[in-house]
């Protein structure tokens, strides 16, 4: 089953916009950790923004914000007054313990690619 | 930049042949992943180290075996690369702390002819 869901293959927006990624998770852990990665087309993984499970607030950095939704199991990423350098692959990530005290692992969705118009 | 470092950046092999990849860090991290990326199915799990000796097997890990017998180095081994094997991989290291970020290779394009 998928952990991490993209549902947008492809989002437009136009230059000074806000638009919003969506990203829904699925997991039974209690603790968990949910990361965006930017990657423009040169390739590079650029990390943006990370909300753990248990904050109680939004996080935020700079003109990216993450909308955690727990129950909803969604941490949509809202990018405001968007910029011609926004355009690239966004990818929705999730870090959980795959065993008590041992190992975690980190699983991507299948990424939204993000074209900002002028 | 964290001190991650691909190697070979790029690779062209026979199919049948075997590949070995390498991910070296100088972060000490405990974490280590190997993932591929393919148009349309994002980044894929391959394998997962979370210290020497220990791995684990991700989404995709048929055809592929690592190994970590140091911390800083993490291989992936293609034991007879086929065509699907055909990707980009990215090598990937975290601290064991969840709110902590991934930090990236630059990855390694892969062409199994």
């Amino acid at each position: 089953a998928q952990k991490i869901t993209q549902t947008q293959p492809g989002m437009f927006v136009q230059e000074k916009e806000a638009v919003t990624l969506d990203c829904t998770y699925d997991t039974s852990d209690q603790s968990y950790g949910l990361f965006w990665y930017k990657q423009p087309s040169s390739g590079e993984m650029i990390f943006l923004i990370y909300q753990g499970s248990y904050d109680e607030q939004n996080a935020t950095e700079g003109r990216y914000s993450l909308n955690f939704q727990k129950a909803r199991k969604s941490a949509n990423l809202v990018i405001s007054a968007s910029q011609l350098g926004d355009s690239a692959m966004y990818f929705c990530a999730m870090r959980e313990a795959v065993t008590q005290g041992g190992s975690e692992k980190l699983v991507f969705g299948k990424g939204t690619k993000l074209t900002v118009n002028p | 930049d964290a001190g991650i470092t691909q190697s070979p950046r790029h690779k062209v092999t026979e199919t049948g042949t075997p590949v070995t990849l390498r991910c070296h860090q100088t972060e000490n991290h405990r974490y280590m992943y190997w993932y591929r990326q393919d148009p349309g199915h994002g980044l894929r799990l391959i394998h997962y180290s979370y210290g020497v000796k220990d791995t684990d097997k991700g989404e995709v890990s048929d055809g592929y075996s690592v190994s970590r017998s140091k911390t800083e180095d993490f291989l992936l081994t293609l034991e007879s690369a086929t065509s699907s094997q055909t990707s980009v991989y990215f090598c990937a290291i975290s601290l064991r702390d969840r709110d902590t970020e991934a930090f990236f290779g630059q990855g390694t394009r892969l062409t199994v002819v």
